[in-house]
């Protein structure tokens, strides 16, 4: 099945400091989404995005279909953005798993 | 319009029990998926209902099952408890159009199994 790629694990800012997140897939996808994780455990939609580049607030996102990747940018980073941030794709072949997620990235913002 | 809720939040059972997890989606979702997270194997799907049949399953043992209802609700549960199944259990609901449809996820319900 596809697998999906996710840099860096862990990850320490300081407030107000910009950061770039990674997601890589093996395999052509035509969906591809973002979720925060809060600390409560909800996944938190972010974006829906196959292809292109999405803008919302600090947040924004690309994704090179054509490549196979997807790169999530946070500006001016909150202490309220820490949390651990997923990548999540279809299995293209559409075989058992509706959505096959990466390991995730964990973000700390410190005060 | 509410967004996915599931009951119970929490839930602390013993090694043997059986379990039933319940997870309503948002108005006019028809496809349920329920997904398990443990610190150590991450997300994994666990099985996807539409129009109340299963559509897919994941990779896990018989002990997993679910259902929906017709009013699109879902339950799963997991029969003969074993340590291993504490987890957060996370359903999604999508409106259903295919593997493009955008997932919205509930608020997870914590399962402790002792």
């Amino acid at each position: 099945g596809i697998q999906v790629e996710q840099s860096p694990p862990d990850l320490i800012l300081q407030e107000g400091a910009n950061s770039t997140l990674r997601c890589n897939f093996s395999d052509s996808v035509n969906n591809l989404q973002w979720f925060h994780q809060n600390p409560w455990g909800q996944l938190i939609n972010l974006f829906y995005i196959p292809s292109g580049t999405k803008q919302n607030g600090r947040l924004s996102a690309t994704t090179v279909a054509t490549e196979r990747y997807s790169l999530l940018y946070i500006s001016s980073s909150q202490t309220t953005d820490s949390g651990v941030y997923f990548c999540a794709v279809p299995n293209p072949q559409g075989g058992s798993e509706k959505l096959v997620f990466g390991k995730g990235t964990k973000l700390t913002v410190n005060p | 319009k509410a967004g996915v809720t599931q009951t119970p939040r929490y839930l602390i059972k013993t090694r043997g029990q059986q379990v039933t997890l319940s997870c309503s989606p948002i108005s006019g979702h028809r496809s349920v998926s329920w997904y398990q997270q443990t610190p150590g194997q991450g997300l994994q799907f666990l099985f996807e209902y539409f129009s109340e049949t299963q559509r897919n399953k994941g990779n896990f043992p018989g002990r997993f099952s679910g259902r929906q209802f017709s009013n699109s609700r879902s339950e799963m549960n997991v029969s003969t408890l074993e340590l291993g199944d504490s987890a957060l259990y996370l359903c999604a609901s999508s409106v259903y159009r295919g593997p493009t449809d955008t997932q919205y996820f509930g608020p997870g319900t914590r399962l402790t199994v002792l």
